[in-house]
Formats: structure tokens, C-alpha cells, sequence
């Protein structure tokens, strides 16, 4: 089945370690998304790509980092640089051309620093 | 820049109670409009969306109608199940990029 797969699903971590959440699409889409949510609250960018080895930074990108060697994975770091990393964190992917198109979320991954 | 506003929750309904759940947006162009809702643990998943004024976007009992002249696109629903019960999200789409509101969440009580 066509879809989005984060992994791992929970993860630990402790203070001053860097942890790579994983994003794999197999619906051939261009673009992909990492949006942070804290509970209670809605979603906030962190990076988005539109095109293999390029992205940007969206609203809230300090503490994290990302590669996009492929287009199906857009990993995503949390890095020590992360003064409060605990939250909830979901990949997204879409089509690229016009303003039609949905966004598909992955079950996301849920991180807690200990 | 684009924004969207959603009424804070919780809302809680008894079964069978009608549901409206207000959005409204600002934004710059023709965006598109999208409602997502997301149950406890899980990602969002899209329920209904709309691609242009008047468009009336439907999906399991839910509708909603995009209404450029007040910039709404308010969710509703005749007669609400336990099963409704998440965190539903009003989104508009300019270009490449999804502006999220703040979520309500719903709660159906039998």
C-alpha cells in the first residue's frame, strides 16, 4: 500500500544526545514536511523539501537538521542544540504543482528526553 | 502572511448532537481549505477539503462549504457518533505550503 512510514513510533532519549527520526514515502511525491506538536497544540514547521537535495527552514528549525538524498526519505535530527525536545512529530508529503493538493501524515513519532 | 483561526475546545456533545466547529482564514490568492482530523496517538488524516469558493467538501457525515465572502469554512455534522471523538484541524494551502489552525478537540459522549 502507497503511504508514509515514520519510524520508530516511540523513542528515548537522553539530555545531550542527537537522535534521527526516519520518513519514507512510496507515493512519489516531491515534497516533504516535519511538523512538531506539542500537546494541546496545534502543528509547527520544522524543514520542508521540494526537490532532492534541497530544503529550507520553516518556522521553528533551530536544534534540528535534514538530509534529502532520496526522494522517497526525509530524515529528520534532533540534535542536543534542542533546548525542549520532547513532543510528538510528524512527516508529510504532497504533490508539488498547485494548491490542490492534501498533505498525507505519517502515524508519526513520539519523543521523550529523559 | 496566511492564517488560520479555529474555535478552542474542548467541545463536548452527547451523542446524536449536531456539530459545528468554526474556521476561519486569512490569506492572500485562492487557497484551498482542507479539514484533517487526528485520534488520540496517530497522525492527521484528511476528511473533507475544497478547492474553490463555494465548493462544499464532504465526507463521512461531515461537511463544509468554503465561503470566500467571510473567509469560512466552518465544519458541521447533523448527529455526531463516540466514534467522532479527536482533534479535528482547519488548514488552507497557498502554494506549496499547509498553514495549520490550533485544533479542537471534540468529545462525544454516549
Amino acid at each position: 500500500d502507497g503511504g508514509i512510514t515514520q519510524s520508530p513510533k516511540y523513542l528515548f532519549r537522553k539530555e545531550g544526545q542527537n537522535v534521527t527520526l526516519s520518513c519514507e514515502q512510496n507515493l512519489n511525491h516531491d515534497a516533504m514536511y516535519w511538523y512538531r506538536q506539542d500537546p494541546g497544540q496545534g502543528l509547527r514547521l520544522i524543514y520542508y523539501s521540494q526537490i532532492v537535495n534541497d530544503f529550507q527552514k520553516g518556522d521553528i528549525a533551530e536544534g534540528y537538521s535534514v538530509s534529502r538524498e532520496k526522494k522517497e526519505s526525509f530524515p529528520l535530527t534532533v540534535t542536543s542544540a534542542q533546548k525542549n525536545p520532547t513532543a510528538f512529530y510528524l512527516c508529510a508529503s504532497s504533490i508539488l504543482t498547485g494548491t490542490t493538493g492534501e498533505l498525507f501524515f505519517g502515524e508519526g513519532s513520539r519523543l521523550t528526553v529523559l | 502572511g496566511n492564517s488560520v483561526t479555529q474555535m478552542e475546545g474542548p467541545v463536548t456533545l452527547s451523542e446524536e448532537a449536531f456539530l459545528t466547529i468554526n474556521c476561519t482564514y486569512t490569506a492572500t490568492g485562492y487557497p484551498s481549505l482542507f479539514w484533517y482530523v487526528q485520534y488520540p496517538g496517530e497522525g492527521l488524516q484528511l476528511l473533507l477539503k475544497a478547492t474553490k469558493a463555494d465548493d462544499k467538501g464532504s465526507n463521512k457525515g461531515f461537511e463544509a462549504t468554503y465561503r470566500k465572502e467571510t473567509t469560512s469554512f466552518h465544519l458541521e455534522k447533523g448527529s455526531v457518533q463516540v466514534s467522532d471523538s479527536a482533534v479535528y484541524f482547519c488548514a488552507l494551502r497557498a502554494g506549496n505550503m499547509l498553514t495549520f489552525g490550533g485544533g479542537t478537540r471534540l468529545m462525544v459522549k454516549p
